[in-house]
């Protein structure tokens, strides 16, 4: 089955500074990456995914990329701010029926004022 | 309903009770998921429903734990005689029947086995 590994577990930044999140998985397969972030006491919620027909994707201030060669996806978080804060998880699935998702360990961002 | 509902939100058990936990999917979503989330850690796959497939119970840590899914909709989540190290979060998810579509979670179960 696949194995998603994610770093750092932890990671804290100034505000205004940068965050990158790195995934590697290992199911060549796999062509749906999605990011989810969940915020203390709360669920997890999506907050961008890419899938495997594109290389880069941007929402506002953050951003994914794929490498589908090496296998690993990263999340940016630029310009962060204190409402940042919480623990990010990255996925991955091979997209197609009857496919579950395999999730990261998970990376507990803190951005400090 | 607007979302996944989870009931109920919080369980205190006393250790060797059966408790059951019970999730209520997005309508006409037909895959399920049921994590385990223990404090501070990652989301720990249980089992996965998919439409009318046998379900993927691969991520039950032990046969104290089962889960049924009834009519392709509501799902429960069995645990039987607790013990201590059940004591965690249990999230529910459900998605449309493709993998690569969003998987939106209930605001989970927290179980306490005292």
């Amino acid at each position: 089955g696949e194995n998603v590994e994610q770093h750092p577990s932890t990671l804290s930044v100034q505000e205004g500074d940068s965050a990158v999140i790195k995934c590697t998985y290992s199911d060549s397969a796999s062509n749906y990456f999605p990011w989810y972030k969940q915020e203390l006491g709360k669920r997890p919620q999506l907050i961008i995914d890419i899938r495997s027909n594109v290389g880069e994707k941007k929402d506002q201030r953050i951003a994914v990329t794929l490498n589908k060669t090496a296998k690993h996806f990263s999340l940016h978080i630029t310009e962060t701010q204190p409402e940042d804060s919480a623990v990010y998880f990255c996925a991955a699935s091979r997209g197609d029926n009857f496919n579950k998702f395999y999730f990261g360990s998970g990376t507990k961002l803190n951005v400090k004022p | 309903g607007a979302g996944v509902s989870q009931s109920p939100s919080n369980k205190v058990t006393e250790k060797g009770k059966d408790v059951e936990l019970r999730c209520d999917p997005i309508s006409g979503h037909t895959a399920l998921y049921w994590y385990r989330q223990s404090l501070g850690q990652g989301l720990e796959f249980l089992i996965y429903f998919q439409g009318n497939s046998a379900p993927d119970k691969s991520g039950l840590p032990s046969d104290r734990f089962s889960a049924e899914r009834t009519g392709g909709s509501v799902s429960t989540l069995t645990i039987q005689r607790t013990q201590q190290e059940d004591s965690a979060v249990y999230l529910c998810a459900s998605s449309f029947d493709r993998g690569d579509t969003e998987a939106f979670f209930g605001q989970g179960t927290r179980l306490t086995v005292v």
